[in-house]
């Protein structure tokens, strides 16, 4: 299957500190996108990167993408303690169908 | 902004009885979507819908699930009877085209007993 792992599964910083999840996979992607889910509550888009990019930024979040190692990366500059919260990769097949790693819990101290 | 809207929150039944969970997409989304998150386990996909049919289903999708998009707004999953192992938290996404990011529910918290 098309896993995502995201490493590490748990990340303590401060604020004002850069975090950085990574995320692998096993087989070939349409695109690779990144989710943040708060405790208990539903799962919030971030970012979409295509298969053919590398590099894709969003305010704080910059993302990239390895497909030669399956692999891709969120980093979050400057965080702040509201980036709290659990971060998921997920790949994603021509139909758009989604497989969710593991996931990272972030938590930024104040 | 616009939201996908899940009902109920919660639901609590009884084992071998039927559910079922409702979501509102967005109304511009052509694409709909359910998933479930057993606790402390990864998000699963279950079923993608397109033009009033299924587009995937995953092996969790078996016969005693089905899905409908009874008018232009609802989109429900129907689990027929349940099973202890059919508690989770349920997600309903839709996303406006096929590549795009998907807007998740809130969420339904299914406990079976």
């Amino acid at each position: 299957s098309q896993q995502g792992e995201e490493d590490p599964q748990a990340l303590s910083i401060q604020e004002g500190e850069n975090a950085t999840m990574n995320c692998s996979y096993k087989t070939s992607i349409n695109n690779l996108q990144w989710y943040r889910q708060n405790s208990g509550r539903g799962l919030v888009h971030l970012i979409l990167i295509r298969s053919n990019e590398r590099e894709k930024h969003s305010g704080r979040l910059r993302v990239t993408l390895d497909t030669s190692k399956k692999s891709s990366s969120l980093l979050i500059t400057a965080s702040r303690a509201a980036d709290t919260a659990s971060y998921f990769c997920a790949t994603a097949n021509a139909g758009n169908m989604l497989t969710f790693g593991g996931g990272t819990r972030l938590m930024v101290k104040p | 902004e616009p939201e996908v809207t899940q009902t109920p929150s919660h639901q609590v039944t009884q084992m071998g009885q039927e559910v079922i969970l409702r979501c509102v997409p967005i109304s511009n989304h052509l694409y709909f979507y359910w998933y479930r998150q057993i606790l402390g386990q990864k998000v699963e996909f279950l079923v993608s819908f397109y033009n009033n049919e299924i587009s995937e289903k995953s092996e969790i999708f078996d016969d005693q699930f089905s899905v409908e998009r009874p008018d232009g707004s609802n989109f429900t999953l129907k689990i027929r009877s349940t099973k202890l192992e059919d508690s989770a938290m349920y997600f309903c996404a839709s996303s406006e085209a096929q590549v795009h990011g998907y807007t998740f529910g809130s969420g339904t918290r299914l406990t079976v007993v």
